[in-house]
Order: structure tokens, then C-alpha cells, then sequence
């Protein structure tokens, strides 16, 4: 099983400033990495996939990059409705799929 | 517009049973593969089964196997798991997710509590 480690758990940022938030693979999962949002109350939302593709509906100011086993997603300028967890996921070798444990950014 | 709506959570004791449910629609759901995904109390997410659209191929998480059954009724545009013997520890919310190998649709989730 391929274990997915995000960092850090919190991230405390100000509106408007840029966020970088990391997660890495036990072993190689190529590009074959997604990242999700999820909000209190809501279900999570696929925010950007093999590993730099946003997602239909995406803003700009979310992107992702990395390969093999280091992987990044930024968040360029925070707005009020990006404070929320962060799920990175690998979808290289299944079953099963695997999840980060989560990155929560809070404002600051 | 594309939709899943799960349904059929509740409280139940442990050892019991729960079937939950997902309505499919605004898509051709017999073309995607499906998954059921869940998330306890204040924790992650975690992946539970699989299944392909012919329902040819199914997996399940070791946390679950042999305890879950993972269906589908491509005719009703429908997911289905059945949820045996059931611990404390099941307990969380369940959703389905539309799989593109990543998750591209989720439902909003059905929680499920285990306890006496």
C-alpha cells in the first residue's frame, strides 16, 4: 500500500497571501496524484489531478505541480472560501486508493 | 447536471446491518466505475470498495472485507453497499464517488453511527 504524508497539518495564512502545501508518496506514484477541497458540512471537491491539471471550475489561483514522490499544491493569493482541508490522493496503484491525512488552512 | 445522492444511514447497534444507497444521475452511470469512500468524526478520508461497471471487478479495503457487499443496478442508475456486522469503528460518513481513476463527483454523504 502506498502511503500518502501531507505537511504540514495546519496552515495558518492571512487572506491574500500565497499558501504552499506539500504531500508525499512512500514510492513513486508518477503523475497519478489529486488534490481535493473540502469545506465543513460538505463533500470533498477534486481540485487539480495527475498532478497539475485543474479541474473544471478550478480558479487559476490553484495549482499543483510535483512528480514521483514530492508533490505541491499553492494556493497563490488565499481568499475567504479557500480556508478548508486539503486531501492529496494517489490513484498510481490500486487497490487501494490512498489519501493524505489532510492539510487544514485556517486563517491567520 | 451531474448528481449522486446517497441514502439509507442511520444508528444501528453493533453487530447489525445498513444498506446504503446512491441515485446516479446527469450522467450515463453504466460507463463509470464507482467507489464508496468514508470519512469518521473528525478524521480523513478513507477509501472502502470498488466496483467496475460491469460489476466484473470488485474491491474491497481489508477494514472491510468480508463484511461489505458493493452492488450496482446499472438499469436504475444506482450504487448500493450492504454493511455487515458492523463495528463501532465503521462509524463515519459514506459517500459515493464517480471514479476517472480520481474521484471527479462525490455525493454530500450518509452517516452511519454504530453504537449501543
Amino acid at each position: 500500500e502506498i502511503v500518502m504524508t501531507q505537511s504540514p497539518a495546519t496552515l495558518s495564512v492571512s487572506p491574500g497571501e500565497r499558501a504552499t502545501l506539500f504531500c508525499r508518496a512512500s514510492q513513486s506514484v508518477d503523475s497519478n496524484l489529486a488534490w481535493y477541497q473540502q469545506k465543513p458540512g460538505q463533500a470533498p471537491r477534486l481540485l487539480v489531478y495527475d498532478a497539475s491539471t485543474r479541474a473544471t471550475g478550478i480558479p487559476a489561483r490553484f495549482s499543483g505541480s510535483g512528480s514521483g514522490t514530492e508533490f505541491t499544491l499553492t494556493i497563490s493569493s488565499l481568499q475567504s472560501e479557500d480556508f478548508a482541508v486539503y486531501y492529496c490522493q494517489q490513484y498510481n496503484k490500486w487497490p487501494p486508493w490512498t489519501f493524505g491525512q489532510g492539510t487544514k488552512v485556517e486563517i491567520k | 447536471e451531474v448528481q449522486l445522492v446517497e441514502s439509507g444511514g442511520g444508528l444501528v447497534q453493533p453487530g447489525g446491518s445498513l444498506r446504503l444507497s446512491c441515485a446516479a444521475s446527469g450522467f450515463t452511470f453504466s460507463t463509470y466505475n464507482m467507489n464508496w469512500v468514508r470519512q469518521a468524526p473528525g478524521k480523513g478520508l478513507e477509501w472502502v470498495s470498488y466496483i467496475s461497471t460491469s460489476s466484473n471487478t470488485i474491491y474491497y479495503a481489508d477494514s472491510v472485507k468480508g463484511r461489505f457487499t458493493i452492488s450496482r443496478d446499472n438499469a436504475k442508475s444506482s450504487l448500493s453497499l450492504q454493511m455487515n456486522s458492523l463495528r463501532a469503528e465503521d462509524t463515519a460518513v459514506y459517500y459515493c464517488a464517480r471514479d476517472v481513476l480520481k474521484f471527479d463527483c462525490w455525493g454530500q454523504g450518509t452517516l452511519v453511527t454504530v453504537s449501543s
